[in-house]
């Protein structure tokens, strides 16, 4: 299958600070790629929308300018969370999709853990 | 309703046993139908995808759909204490974002 890889897979900050958080695609092009958020035994809440060379679209309750996304190219979205706080600390997941013959499919990164002190 | 119902478990089994996991959803425009497997700590990995009614088998994992009742059916046979997991039903209509619901977790006891 798709390989889909984030970095960093865990990240530690200060109160006020910013952080990113890469996700690319390695053996396929994304023009759509998205970001989740998951909180510890909760399911996976869709943050974002992201296509290629376009502004993403947050859903409803998704602060944008705290989150800001950008999806330089076909192979990397960028996630990052600004001014971040502890509420903020959870587990950031991106995904990518892909036209197979079955139909489209998202393929999930492994993860980035983020804690905010 | 919510789109995406799933019976959150946790569901025990001892190894060797077929599990049977469920899920109905509520959009009769849902097309494609994906089952992921998310161990803790890790993001999802998608083990089986199908865009039609029907059985489709992959080794020990059988999806089935049912698109008239909007049910959707993952079996493990001869479970592993390796398949203890959530596991995530997703269907979509293709073109827009996956929505999931609660997940079941399911521990196989060895």
């Amino acid at each position: 299958g798709a390989v889909v890889s984030q970095h960093p897979s865990r990240v530690i900050c200060k109160s006020g600070t910013s952080v990113k958080i890469e996700c690319r695609s390695l053996d396929f092009q994304a023009t759509t790629m998205f970001w989740y958020r998951q909180f510890p035994k909760q399911s996976l809440m869709l943050m974002a929308t992201s296509n290629e060379g376009s502004k993403a679209t947050y859903e409803q309750g998704v602060e944008k300018d705290k989150f800001l996304i950008n999806h330089a190219s076909l192979t990397l979205s960028t996630l990052t969370v600004t001014s971040a706080h502890p509420e903020d600390s959870s587990f950031y997941i991106c995904s990518a999709r892909v036209a197979l013959a079955g139909g489209p499919v998202q393929y999930f990164g492994p993860g980035t853990r983020l804690t905010v002190t | 309703q919510k789109e995406v119902e799933q019976d959150p478990g946790p569901l025990s089994v001892p190894e060797g046993a077929i599990v049977s996991l469920n899920c109905t959803y509520s959009n009769s425009a849902f097309q494609y139908f994906m089952w992921y497997r998310q161990y803790s700590r890790k993001g999802p990995e998608l083990l089986m995808y199908t865009y039609s009614s029907g059985n489709k088998e992959d080794g020990r994992f059988t999806a089935q759909v049912d698109k008239s009742s909007k049910y959707i059916s993952l079996f493990i046979r001869d479970s592993q204490p390796s398949d203890s997991a959530t596991y995530l039903c997703a269907p979509s209509s293709g073109n827009t974002p996956l929505v999931f619901g609660k997940g079941t977790r399911l521990s196989v006891i060895a």
